[in-house]
């Protein structure tokens, strides 16, 4: 089975800092895809980024970038510059096989 | 349209009533997914239809009952549902599911139905 573990439940963050979200993960398959995804309270689920498991490198989105550790099996999300409007609940996600696993959430606040 | 759509965004409804939420993506793609969103629990997976083909229902109650007529339309039809059913109900679609090592895809939201039921 895999599972997908955020134990930060809720964060705040000042305008114009930085913030790193953690995520862990397990699964025994050796092909697979995470994700970060924001739901603002809109409740829209908006993809922030992905990151390919065989892919070394880090994967970047503008002020959004990843730490994928694989060994570690752990995947955080910083985010650059925070802006107001990146207040919302960011969702870690694990896709392999025909299933998307979603970790509990983290709140993230952005304090003006 | 663009995207992915859900109808209606809140619905409120009496446990003998029958209704259906639809769905709808703009994004050609093959695969559409139901999922339950309630407060302080992950999203949980309902049920996934890759080319019109439902390939997995999680254990889900047959008081939900999903349709897939299309690649492009999903329906979640509801019948005596009880109050711990509400919750937010998401769709998302995809490229379609791999196959063993074909491409895994990442999925599209749409915005969600707020059910009630009272």
């Amino acid at each position: 089975a895999q599972t997908v573990t955020q134990s930060q439940p809720e964060m705040s963050v000042q305008e114009a800092e930085t913030v790193t979200l953690s995520c862990t993960y397990d699964t025994s398959e050796s092909n697979y895809y995470l994700f970060w995804y924001k739901q603002p309270p809109s409740r829209q689920m908006i993809l922030v980024i992905r990151q390919e498991a065989y892919k070394q490198q880090n994967a970047t989105e503008n002020r959004f970038s990843v730490n994928f550790q694989k060994a570690a099996k752990s995947f955080s999300l910083k985010i650059s510059d925070s802006q107001l409007g990146d207040t919302a609940m960011y969702f870690c996600a694990l896709l392999q096989a025909r299933q998307l696993t979603f970790g509990s959430g983290t709140q993230l606040t952005v304090l003006p | 349209e663009t995207g992915v759509t859900q109808t209606p965004r809140h619905l409120v409804m009496g446990m003998t009533n029958k209704k259906s939420l639809k769905c709808e993506q703009h994004l050609g793609h093959n695969a559409m997914y139901w999922y339950k969103q309630s407060a302080k629990k992950p999203l949980e997976l309902m049920f996934v239809y890759n080319f019109k083909e439902q390939t997995e229902n999680n254990s889900v109650p047959s008081r939900f009952s999903p349709e897939c007529p299309n690649s492009s339309h999903l329906f979640l039809h509801l019948h005596t549902l009880q109050p711990e059913d509400s919750a937010l109900y998401l769709c998302a679609s995809s490229q379609r599911l791999g196959l063993a090592g074909g491409r895994l895809r990442e999925q599209y939201f749409g915005p969600g139905t707020r059910l009630t039921v009272t």
